[in-house]
């Protein structure tokens, strides 16, 4: 099984919905990031949690917002989804020097 | 603000044959990291580097820090096939993530 799991793994939705990605790892990891990919770009970072007390803003928090719900879950809400955030997002978490990726969700809005 | 500079953003080169990819950062960085990326894929951790000529190697791969020149080289010995892909290089500053160089495109021909 995968240590880092993401669902939905593809998503069509519409302008002006709220949509939630879920992130579900089972490494027991404190860290965990949200980031965005964008067509032949790198990742960008929209949140990160070193704790389920500590959620910080990345450099693209605008129109986000997440939940750590737990120290293993971790969601991301669009909650007015735009056409702009149409991209591959990652979820990834961290321990020691090395971050685990889960495997994207592709989100498509219309 | 950390921003990251990769060079070049694609990268064609025959097997067998060396090449380095280049990654500067444009302020103080606690460590840099490098990723692969195969399309369609998910990011995978390929090194970490800590500390001012720091150097790890991982089959024809290897990855070296230069933190007074702001640089990290990831080189490439003696290229195969198997190591088309996009790699990224990342820094971090104050304990926090920020952002992700816009990636290297590797292709080896045969």
């Amino acid at each position: 099984d995968a240590d880092v799991t993401q669902t939905p793994r593809n998503r069509i939705t519409k302008t002006g919905k709220r949509i939630m990605l879920e992130c579900s790892q089972t490494k027991g990891h404190d860290r965990m990031y949200w980031y965005r990919q964008d067509p032949g770009l790198g990742l960008r970072l929209i949140y990160y949690s070193f704790d389920v007390k500590d959620i910080n803003k990345g450099e693209i928090s605008d129109g986000y917002s997440v939940s750590r719900q737990a120290q293993a879950k971790f969601s991301l809400s669009l909650e007015s989804a735009i056409p702009n955030q149409t991209a591959l997002y990652f979820c990834a978490t961290e321990a020691g020097d090395t971050q685990y990726f889960g495997p994207g969700t592709r989100l498509t809005v219309l | 603000e950390l921003k990251v500079e990769q060079n070049p953003l694609f990268l064609s080169m025959q097997e067998g044959k060396n090449y380095t990819i280049y990654c500067n950062y444009s302020t103080t960085s606690d460590r840099l990291y490098w990723y692969r990326q195969d399309p369609g894929k998910s990011l995978e951790s390929l090194f970490v580097l800590l500390s001012n000529g720091a150097v790890k190697q991982e089959g024809r791969l290897m990855a070296s820090l230069d933190t007074k020149a702001r640089l990290s080289t990831l080189h490439i010995t003696a290229a195969v096939h198997d190591l088309s892909a996009t790699y990224f290089c990342d820094g971090e500053t104050s304990g926090s993530r920020l952002t992700f160089g816009e990636g290297t495109q590797l292709t080896v021909n045969p």
